[in-house]
């Protein structure tokens, strides 16, 4: 059975602390995708990033990183230098080739809160 | 720019009503999703469809149903709405089954 956690149910920094959002999956096939998304207050849900399960090397988008470990089934965000505007709940979320279309499985997400 | 589109962000609802959702995307995505949000259960899939009339069950179709008429258009329908059925209502779309999907702002539909 495939299975996003997101063990992390709340965190809080102070501003440009750096801060790392776990994601652990469960899955039992060899070609899945990995996501993540940010849902601020307002509601709607950003993608984020999306890797395949043959890529493994780690990610940067400015202050956003992403380090994906196949051996510990791991997929987790790093935040550096947070700054109020990444206060969101962060979800990560699983697609396994050859499921159902699209299906994605999503974890329970991880609010994050920055305060000034 | 991506494009995902819901009729409404607020919507109250009186029990035993019949509620449309309605969704559009200008990306001509080929799959289209309705998912609800409650605190604590997370998102769970209610239906998805992966080409014009065609549907799948998710993971809570039980008092839902779905029309997709147009590609770009996918509404949700509660046939009798009750109050369990109060919630963050989402819709998202993507190019295909592998690919990202893009949200919805989202509708909070209360049934009183």
């Amino acid at each position: 059975a495939q299975k996003v956690t997101q063990a992390q149910t709340e965190i809080s920094v102070v501003e440009k602390e750096d801060v790392t959002l776990d994601c652990v999956y469960e899955t039992r096939d060899t070609t899945y995708y990995l996501f993540w998304y940010k849902q601020p207050p307002s509601g709607e849900l950003v993608f984020l990033i999306r890797r395949n399960s043959f890529d493994e090397q780690n990610e940067i988008s400015g202050r956003y990183s992403w380090n994906f470990q196949k051996s510990t089934s791991s997929f987790n965000f790093t935040i550096t230098a947070s700054q109020v505007v990444d206060s969101a709940v962060y979800f990560c979320a699983l697609i396994h080739y050859g499921g159902s279309q699209g299906n994605l499985i999503f974890g329970k997400g991880t609010k994050l809160s920055v305060k000034p | 720019d991506v494009k995902v589109t819901q009729s409404s962000r607020y919507l109250v609802k009186r029990t035993g009503e019949k509620v449309f959702l309605e969704c559009v995307q200008d990306m001509d995505h080929e799959n289209m999703f309705w998912y609800r949000q409650d605190p604590g259960l997370g998102l769970r899939l209610i239906y998805f469809s992966y080409d014009v009339k065609m549907k799948e069950k998710g993971d809570i179709p039980e008092g839902y149903s779905v029309s997709r008429e147009k590609k770009e258009r996918f509404s949700l329908i509660l046939e009798s709405a009750s109050t369990n059925q109060t919630s963050m209502y989402l819709c998202a779309s993507s190019l295909d089954g592998l690919y990202e999907q893009y949200f919805g702002p989202g509708t909070r539909l209360t049934v009183t």
